[in-house]
């Protein structure tokens, strides 16, 4: 299985200021996901970030608010901008490299609290 | 986004018994499903998956059902240990859309 890496694993910014979460991957893989956990729920997928084109956003989550970038097949960014209390959550990156292209593989989360 | 849980059941159980977690899942043309678990601090982790062809498929010390008339899920655990308690969710692959979507999650609490 892949080895994610974020960074950072955990932050406190001011709001209205904006941070840049990193995600490494060991290997080459084709489809990168986003997904953000606010405390005590489930995760909701924010966007699939594919080398070489713009990420595709779900219902609720737009570029301006949540700019992505893929430079490459094994690392993306995901920036939440002009930040409020409500953004406080994890967001953690994974990727697909199982036998189905349903099977993901997650990093440990990037924990944001926006004061 | 989709499918984000509003609270998260626990289910308490004694160590040793077995443990039973259920999922309801939201789309009937879903082909395949997945168990994770989630341990505090952590990212997900992959514990068992299912295609839609298939009604029971069974791991080390974890049995998943499927049926797919009532996009019902459960997660069996057999002699449930302290390092089991976590948070479990299902999730659905909407394969039309390449995409997984989790269910609302349950903290397993195990007491010795």
């Amino acid at each position: 299985s892949a080895v994610i890496s974020q960074k950072p694993s955990r932050d406190i910014c001011q709001r209205g200021t904006s941070l840049t979460i990193q995600c490494q991957v060991d290997s080459q893989v084709t489809m990168m996901f986003w997904y953000r956990q606010q405390p005590g729920q489930s995760l909701t997928l924010i966007a699939t970030a594919n080398q070489g084109s713009e990420a595709t956003y779900e219902s609720g989550f737009v570029i301006d608010k949540f700019p992505i970038s893929r430079p490459n097949l094994t690392f993306s960014t995901l920036t939440v901008s002009n930040m409020s209390p409500e953004d406080s959550s994890i967001y953690l990156c994974s990727v697909t490299q199982g036998a189905h292209p349903g099977e993901l593989f997650f990093g440990e989360g990037s924990r944001l609290t926006v004061l | 986004g989709e499918s984000v849980g509003l609270h998260l059941p626990t289910l308490s159980v004694q160590e040793g018994d077995n443990s039973i977690i259920n999922c309801a899942y939201s789309n009937s043309a879903s082909d395949y499903f997945i168990w994770y678990k989630q341990e505090s601090g952590k990212g997900p982790q992959f514990i068992i998956d299912i295609r839609s062809n298939m009604d029971k498929r069974q791991g080390q010390r974890v049995t998943v059902l499927l049926n797919k008339t009532v996009k019902h899920l459960s997660l069996q655990i057999a002699a449930t240990q302290p390092g089991d308690s976590a948070v479990y969710f299902c999730a659905e692959f909407l394969g039309g859309y390449n995409k997984l979507i989790f269910g609302a999650g349950t903290r397993l609490a195990v007491h010795p």
